[in-house]
């Protein structure tokens, strides 16, 4: 089975912090993808990552980076968080050569006080 | 970023009624999925569609790829209370399967 983890269900930080949610996945996919997901706007992609070292925005990209050394981690960082950041965050991988599905982790609840 | 067209926004029946929820877009889809989230967990797949009138099941569930490549139906028979969750289309345009396209989701409640 594949499995996405990701490093926080839950975390608090305040605002201005530097915050890095960290995701693996042991399937040795080559795609990763960060989401946030807010009530009623469903899931928004932040960035995507096609190869290591190898990334490209999504639709909501202002206000995060990302980074990819290793092909089986991606990570997703707010460079000065913001209460607006507050979310639901996922990430998801995916075999381009094998098929579409996206697996994705439990989720990181973020809250930015 | 474009949307798809999700509906119903939300769902509230009795235990053992079926349900049906659809997907709608503006432009071709050559491949429609369905995911379910549950409360506090990330999306899994349901579904897969890959060709038009294409009709697939998976237990009580049934999805299909509309004819015209701009929608999909999920139907769900006998509604169980862990059928409980948020559903999700989501889809690849035509000529790009990089970045799936996703609905905002449906909101099932299903009270015993």
């Amino acid at each position: 089975d594949v499995k996405v983890t990701q490093s926080s269900r839950y975390l608090v930080k305040r605002t201005g912090e530097k915050v890095f949610l960290e995701c693996v996945q042991d399937m040795d996919h080559e795609n990763m993808f960060w989401y946030r997901q807010d009530p009623g706007l469903g899931l928004r992609l932040i960035y995507f990552s096609y190869d290591v070292k190898m990334k490209e925005k999504g639709d909501i990209p202002e206000g995060y980076s990302v980074s990819r050394e290793k092909k089986e981690r991606f990570s997703l960082i707010l460079e000065s968080a913001s209460t607006n950041q507050t979310s639901m965050y996922l990430c998801a991988s995916r075999d381009p050569g094998f098929s579409y599905e996206q697996y994705f982790g439990p989720g990181t609840r973020l809250t930015v006080t | 970023g474009q949307q798809l067209n999700q509906s119903p926004q939300s769902m509230f029946i009795q235990e053992g009624e079926d349900v049906s929820m659809n997907c709608t877009s503006s432009s071709i889809f050559n491949t429609w999925l369905w995911y379910k989230q549950d409360p506090g967990e990330g999306p899994v797949l349901l579904i897969a569609l890959y060709k038009a009138g294409e009709l697939t099941s998976n237990g009580r569930l049934t999805a299909q790829f509309g004819i015209t490549r701009k929608d999909s139906f999920l139907n769900i028979s006998a509604s169980i209370p862990s059928d409980v969750g948020i559903y999700f289309c989501a889809g690849f345009n035509a000529g790009n399967n990089r970045k799936l396209i996703w609905g905002l989701g449906t909101s099932l409640a299903v009270n015993p």
